[in-house]
């Protein structure tokens, strides 16, 4: 049974504090393994998509990372605007979406 | 943004009542899921589709069902709402191929009485 599992559960920061979010996965040929933000009361915001091994993608203070089972969510001195919760999440053969419960970040002054 | 919109955003009713929740997206994507989120459980996959009439189950499908008879639609319907559906409840629209992003709409919040 695929199983995404996102380690820490939270995380507090402060402000400048460099860390990373984990993410491991078990499913047998990924199709892509994605990266959302969530903020209270809405949906899950698109970041990263991450499809091969060695693939590394940036935005801003967001970096992310994949191996052959895992992939991590690096976030470079952070800000108290990048408190939200992160949700990583792969996608099998079907096209099927299958979510971690998330990492929530507080990043304080 | 991407095209998706959930209606309604909001919907309070009674057990055993039928309700309707619609996705529309105008992205022309040939992927449309339907998922719930609740404390403690995450976001879990209720239905998706892979076109039209192509449907199929997710991990917590039991009391629900979906019809997808346009590109741009796709239904997921309670039939007799029950209090344990009480939740937010998302779609998400995807391309699919290797540079697909996938996009969330802003949810619906349910509650069953």
């Amino acid at each position: 049974e695929d199983q995404v599992t996102q380690s820490p559960e939270a995380l507090r920061l402060q402000e400048g504090e460099s860390s990373s979010l984990n993410c491991s996965y078990t499913v047998s040929g990924l199709r892509g393994l994605f990266w959302y933000r969530q903020d209270p009361g809405k949906g899950p915001e698109f970041l990263f998509t991450l499809y091969s091994a060695g693939e590394e993608k940036e935005k801003e203070r967001l970096k992310a990372t994949l191996t052959k089972k895992e992939s991590f969510l690096h976030i470079t001195a952070p800000k108290p605007e990048d408190s939200a919760t992160y949700l990583c999440a792969d996608i099998n053969s079907g096209y099927a979406l299958n979510f971690g419960k998330g990492t929530s970040l507080l990043v304080t002054p | 943004d991407a095209g998706i919109t959930q209606s309604p955003r909001h919907k309070v009713t009674e057990t055993g009542t039928p309700v309707t929740l619609r996705c529309h997206q105008t992205e022309n994507h040939r992927y449309m899921y339907w998922y719930r989120q609740d404390p403690g459980h995450g976001l879990r996959l209720i239905h998706y589709s892979y076109g039209v009439k192509d449907t199929d189950k997710g991990e917590v499908s039991d009391g629900y069902s979906v019809s997808r008879s346009k590109t741009e639609d796709f239904l997921l319907t309670l039939e007799s709402a029950t209090s344990s559906q009480t939740s937010v409840y998302f779609c998400a629209i995807f391309s699919g191929g290797n540079t697909g992003e996938l996009f969330f709409g802003e949810g619906s919040r349910l509650t069953v009485l």
